[in-house]
C-alpha cells in the first residue's frame, strides 16, 4: 500500500519563525490533506490540495504530484499553532492514509 | 451546520463489556468512516461505508461491527472490549470516496480496563 512518510517528527520554534514540513508519499494520488490536530485531539482540515498550490492566512501548501511529495509553510508561527500536523493521502478504499506527523511546539 | 458528531465524547469500560459509538453527519454526504488513532500514530481505518446500505472493512477491523443506519448515520460497535482497543475513535465523512475531502468528528476516547 501507499507508505507516507512526513518530516521533521518533531520542530520547535520561537514565536514569529517560519517553518516547512514536507510530507513524502510513494504512489500517485487522488486526494491530499493537511490537518492540525489541536491540543484537545481535535482534527482541522488545513488544505484539500492533491495538486498546486494554496495559501490561508498565514499558512500555504504545494503539493507537486509528478515528484510525489507536499509541502506545509507556516509563517510568522503564533503559539495557537502548536500541535501535531497530519498529512494524509487517498487509499484505494476511499479512506485517508496518515503519516505519523510532525509534532510543533511554537514557544512565546 | 454541526457537520459530524460524535457520542459519547469519553467512556470507560471494563473488559468484556459492550458499546456503540454513534456517528451522524449533516453534510448530504454519501461516505462515512470509522478510524483509531493511538499514541504517536496517524490515524487507520476501521471500516468504512461508501454509500448507505454498504459497508466494508479497512485496515484493522478485528473486535469491531459497524452499521449504516441511514444515510447520515454511521454507527460502530464493540462486542467484547478488550484494553487493546483503548484509543481515541474518529468518524469522518466525505461526499463520495477518493477524490473529496474527509471532514473529521471531534473524537470519541475510549478506555477499556
Amino acid at each position: 500500500g501507499i507508505q507516507v512518510e512526513q518530516s521533521p517528527p518533531d520542530l520547535i520554534l520561537q514565536e514569529g519563525a517560519n517553518s516547512t514540513l514536507r510530507c513524502n508519499f510513494s504512489d500517485s494520488v487522488n486526494n491530499l490533506q493537511w490537518f492540525h490536530q489541536n491540543p484537545w485531539g481535535q482534527l482541522i482540515n488545513l488544505f484539500y490540495i492533491p495538486s498546486g498550490t494554496k495559501q490561508n492566512g498565514r499558512l500555504s501548501a504545494t503539493t507537486v504530484a509528478t515528484e510525489r511529495y507536499s509541502l506545509l509553510y507556516i509563517s510568522s508561527s503564533q503559539t495557537t499553532d502548536s500541535g501535531v500536523y497530519f498529512c494524509a493521502v487517498g487509499g484505494s478504499q476511499g479512506n485517508l492514509i496518515f503519516g505519523k506527523g510532525t509534532k510543533l511546539s511554537v514557544k512565546p | 451546520n454541526a457537520g459530524v458528531t460524535q457520542t459519547p465524547k469519553f467512556q470507560v469500560l471494563k473488559t468484556g463489556q459492550s458499546m456503540t459509538l454513534q456517528c451522524a453527519q449533516d453534510m448530504n454526504h454519501n461516505s462515512m468512516y470509522w478510524y483509531r488513532q493511538d499514541p504517536g500514530m496517524g490515524l487507520r481505518l476501521i471500516y468504512y461505508s461508501a454509500s448507505e446500505g454498504t459497508t466494508d472493512k479497512g485496515e484493522v477491523p478485528n473486535g469491531y461491527n459497524v452499521s449504516r443506519l441511514n444515510k447520515r448515520e454511521f454507527s460502530l460497535r464493540l462486542e467484547s472490549a478488550a484494553p487493546s482497543q483503548t484509543s481515541v475513535y474518529f468518524c469522518a465523512s466525505a461526499y463520495a470516496s477518493a477524490y473529496n475531502e474527509q471532514f473529521f468528528g471531534p473524537g470519541t476516547r475510549l478506555t477499556v480496563l
